[in-house]
């Protein structure tokens, strides 16, 4: 089982660039959340999504948009990009909100330039 | 807002020695959960706590959940270096549909 697949990888912008960050789940879960990794400061939730047609903001949801493309896809977009964005970004998935275990994807390392 | 601070931070330690990660906060959780980092992935889910006072032992790591469901410790006996990683607590707020994260304690195990 793949789990949470998030492409890409890696990737460089420059300050203003736009990009989407993908994120794919196979287990049929109903929540998907977008978080930051930090040093020092743990992960913080950008945006979530309870359940397909629904997308609500988490802690720091500035300069990030989001879509629930479907059931199984949760896309991430900096629509300007910023070099405060440089960070870990990952993708994690539940059965639901609440007290679920989340699965979370290898993560994207972005660097903004 | 950052509602749970770890502690410590940091910590490096002998192999065989014994260690506690501590996760305070002055809210009040539903229920709260530990999850473990390696470098390069995602944290992965160690246990879930929902009961005050609660405590869950997973072989060497023992969870505790505070009577006031404001913090948790992790205590790991007789680390191995396979214990090495980024620790993480998390905890769901009554009034919301997410969890919190910690501000993480890295540990290290040296052979």
């Amino acid at each position: 089982n793949a789990g949470v697949t998030q492409t890409p990888k890696f990737q460089v912008l420059k300050t203003g660039q736009s990009m989407t960050l993908q994120c794919a789940q196979d287990m049929n879960h109903n929540s998907m959340y977008w978080y930051r990794q930090d040093p020092g400061m743990g992960l913080r939730l950008i945006y979530y999504s309870a359940s397909e047609g629904t997308t609500d903001k988490g802690e720091v949801p500035n300069g990030y948009n989001v879509s629930r493309l479907n059931k199984r896809e949760f896309s991430l977009r900096l629509e300007s990009a910023a070099p405060s964005q440089t960070s870990v970004y990952f993708c994690a998935s539940s059965e639901g909100v609440g007290g679920y275990e989340a699965f979370f994807g290898q993560g994207t390392r972005l660097t903004v330039v | 807002t950052q509602l749970l601070e770890q502690s410590p931070q940091f910590l490096s330690i002998q192999e065989g020695e014994n260690l506690t990660v501590y996760c305070n906060s002055s809210s009040v959780f539903s229920s709260l959960q530990w999850y473990r980092q390696e470098p390069g992935e995602g944290p992965v889910l160690l246990v879930t706590v929902v009961t005050g006072g609660e405590v869950k032992k997973l072989k060497r790591l023992t969870f505790q959940f505070g009577d006031a469901r404001k913090d948790s410790s992790l205590h790991i006996t007789a680390a191995q270096p396979g214990d090495t990683g980024l620790y993480l607590c998390a905890g769901l707020s009554f009034s919301g549909n997410q969890f919190y994260f910690g501000t993480g304690t890295s540990l290290t195990v040296i052979p």
